[in-house]
Parts: structure tokens; sequence; C-alpha cells
């Protein structure tokens, strides 16, 4: 398994424009998590699924950010319209099923989307 | 409300020194906590998790519920260590769970 794929790796754009980000999970995990990565804040997650269903996207900044998870092997992260202030790492995670009264299982992550709006 | 946090962004130490990289949390529950560790132009991977209590590249992990943390901890350091480094907390909802990050701390190794 190629692990965890995201596209694109750097995304520039301008001010106002739409920008999505894709993800394709490790096939096989049923989780599914956005997080975004800046230097002040760290590692913040955005929103997760769990079996294509959104479970908590308390973290997703405004209405400009949404996310989809069509099938278990696609997402999506769009934002629209873009301000400069998005301008981050964008991580998507997967894990597989979780397990009842086992432990977490570990995330794996994509190499991540660098966005930089102008 | 479950939060982690690491105090120190950068933290430098010369080669063969040793090192501890602090990890605080704020959890209700029985916390499950991870180091999580990036290398340079690598994927966020797992380094290890308290549960384990194992010593993964030399670096082990204590959780400490009375100081609610979870401190990591290296003896010597070597320059290949140099990396960044978030420290995860488990939330557990229903049949799944999401992972909390801290702000991560840049380690720096020096020859």
């Amino acid at each position: 398994d190629a692990g965890v794929i995201q596209s694109p790796r750097h995304e520039v754009t301008e001010m106002g424009q739409e920008v999505t980000l894709r993800c394709k999970p490790i096939s096989g995990h049923n989780s599914l998590f956005w997080y975004r990565q800046t230097m002040m804040r760290g590692l913040e997650l955005l929103i997760y699924f769990n079996n294509n269903v959104p479970i908590d996207d308390s973290g997703m900044p405004e209405d400009r950010f949404s996310a989809k998870m069509p099938n278990a092997s696609f997402s999506t992260l769009k934002i629209q319209p873009s301000e400069p202030r998005d301008s981050a790492v964008y991580f998507c995670a997967s894990r597989q099923p979780f397990r009842t009264g086992g432990y977490t299982g570990e995330l794996f992550f994509g190499e991540g989307s660098r966005l930089t709006v102008l | 409300a479950q939060r982690v946090t690491q105090p120190e962004k950068l933290l430098s130490v010369f080669k063969g020194a040793p090192v501890e990289l602090k990890c605080n949390y704020s959890y209700s529950g029985s916390p499950e906590l991870f180091w999580y560790v990036q290398y340079s132009r690598q994927r966020l991977q797992l380094l290890l998790r308290h549960i384990s209590r194992e010593s993964i590249k030399g670096f082990t992990a204590d959780l400490n519920k009375g100081e609610t943390s979870f401190h990591l901890k290296k003896p010597f350091a070597q320059e290949e260590d140099s990396a960044m480094y978030y420290c995860a907390l488990s939330h557990f909802s229903g049949n799944t769970g999401k992972l909390i990050f801290g702000q991560g701390t840049t380690l720096q190794v020096k020859p």
C-alpha cells in the first residue's frame, strides 16, 4: 500500500479563490482525519469521519471550510473563499477500525498539502 | 475540556546530552497518550504509546496521572533525533475516537 495519498502537495492561490484538497486513505481504514498544521497552533483537528460519516467537525474554523467523504476511498477539504490566514500545511490521516475496549489504533498520515494564499 | 500542552517550541541540546520533551494534558477520563515524530521531509509517524511501556529509538515516556504529564525522555541525544515531536491524547466517543495534538516541540541536536 502506498499509504495515505494527498494532492496537491503544494498549492499557491490568490485570496478569494476556491481551494480543494484531496485525500485517499489506506485501504481498509474506516476513520479519516483532516488536520491543519501551523507554527502558532501546531496540529489542529479540523474534522474526522468514521465509516464515511462526519463525527466531529467542531474544529472547522468557519463556514468557508467544508469537507466530504463520498466513499471509503476518497475525501475532500474545500475552502471557499480562501484567505491569507488559511495558509498552512493540511494533513490527512487514516486509521483502521477501532476495537471497542482496545486501545486507539495508530494514525497514518499523508505527506500533507502546503497551501499558500496570497 | 481535553487539551495537550507542550510548553517548549524549541529544545536545543548537544549530542550526548539528556533530552526531556515536556507534555501536560487535561482529560476527565482515563487518558491514552502518544508521541508522534516528524523527521525532515518525512511523514508524521507514531513514535510510542503509553500503554505499550516500550522504548523506541532509546526514547521512553511515563504517564504520571498525578502531574497529568507524559514527558518524553532520552538519556543520550543523537543528531538523528532532530525532528518535530508531538504529544497526543486520544478522546473516545462511542465506537470511535479522535486524537488531539499539542503544539509540537522542535528538537535540535547539535554536533
